[in-house]
């Protein structure tokens, strides 16, 4: 079964800051990684979504990153600012078929 | 910008009861999902359903977990007897394509509170 975890459970940091979320799976034979953000009491919003032939995907200040031979996913939040406070998940397909494991996530809270 | 939309967003039932979840998802979307949340775990997969049928499931949707697409726009999950362990946040999703390059859209969920 598929495992997915995430390093750390929560982190604090001033606005401004880079920083780098990790996430890693057991199994490596993923068909593609997604990364969401989640805000309390609210629902997903899919951040970025790599294809397993892919490495890496950007979209404004975040970049992903994915290797899936070392099992190992990395979320890069440039310039961090207090409205990017959220917890944040990474979810893998391993069939196909939007049939996601998730991981815990970590807490980002941003200070300002 | 479309979103999926959940109803209601907070459902309190007692044990035994039957309950309806209802969602709407993105309109050209053709793939549906139902994950859970049990408060302070990780976020699970239900089931996912295409062309009015499952096409998977996961070892929670058992018997007691059934979902339709009663028209061209619903989605529904239905719990026919809940127990407590039901209680969780159930998230809706949809995807315009299956799998590799087409990303989910949740919806913000249903608090699903079994006393």
């Amino acid at each position: 079964k598929q495992e997915v975890t995430q390093i750390p459970a929560a982190l604090s940091v001033p606005e401004g800051e880079n920083l780098v979320l990790n996430c890693s799976f057991t199994d490596s034979a993923i068909y593609n990684l997604q990364w969401f953000r989640q805000d309390p009491g609210k629902g997903l919003t899919s951040l970025l979504l790599i294809q397993s032939s892919q490495r890496e995907q950007t979209s404004g200040r975040l970049n992903a990153s994915l290797d899936k031979s070392s099992g190992r996913s990395t979320l890069y939040i440039a310039a961090s600012q207090p409205g990017d406070s959220a917890t944040y998940l990474c979810a893998v397909d391993l069939y196909n078929f939007n049939k996601f494991y998730f991981g815990s996530g970590t807490k980002l809270n941003v200070k300002p | 910008e479309p979103e999926v939309t959940q109803t209601p967003s907070h459902q309190v039932t007692q044990m035994g009861q039957e309950v309806i979840l209802r969602c709407v998802p993105i309109s050209n979307h053709l793939y549906f999902y139902w994950y859970r949340q049990i408060l302070g775990q990780k976020v699970e997969f239900l089931v996912s359903f295409y062309n009015n049928e499952i096409s998977e499931k996961s070892e929670i949707f058992d018997d007691q977990f059934s979902v339709e697409r009663p028209d061209g726009s619903n989605f529904t999950l239905k719990i026919r007897s809940t127990k407590l362990e039901d209680s969780a946040m159930y998230f809706c999703a949809s995807s315009e394509r299956g799998g590799e390059i087409s990303p989910l859209h949740f919806g913000n969920g249903t608090r699903l509170t079994v006393t």
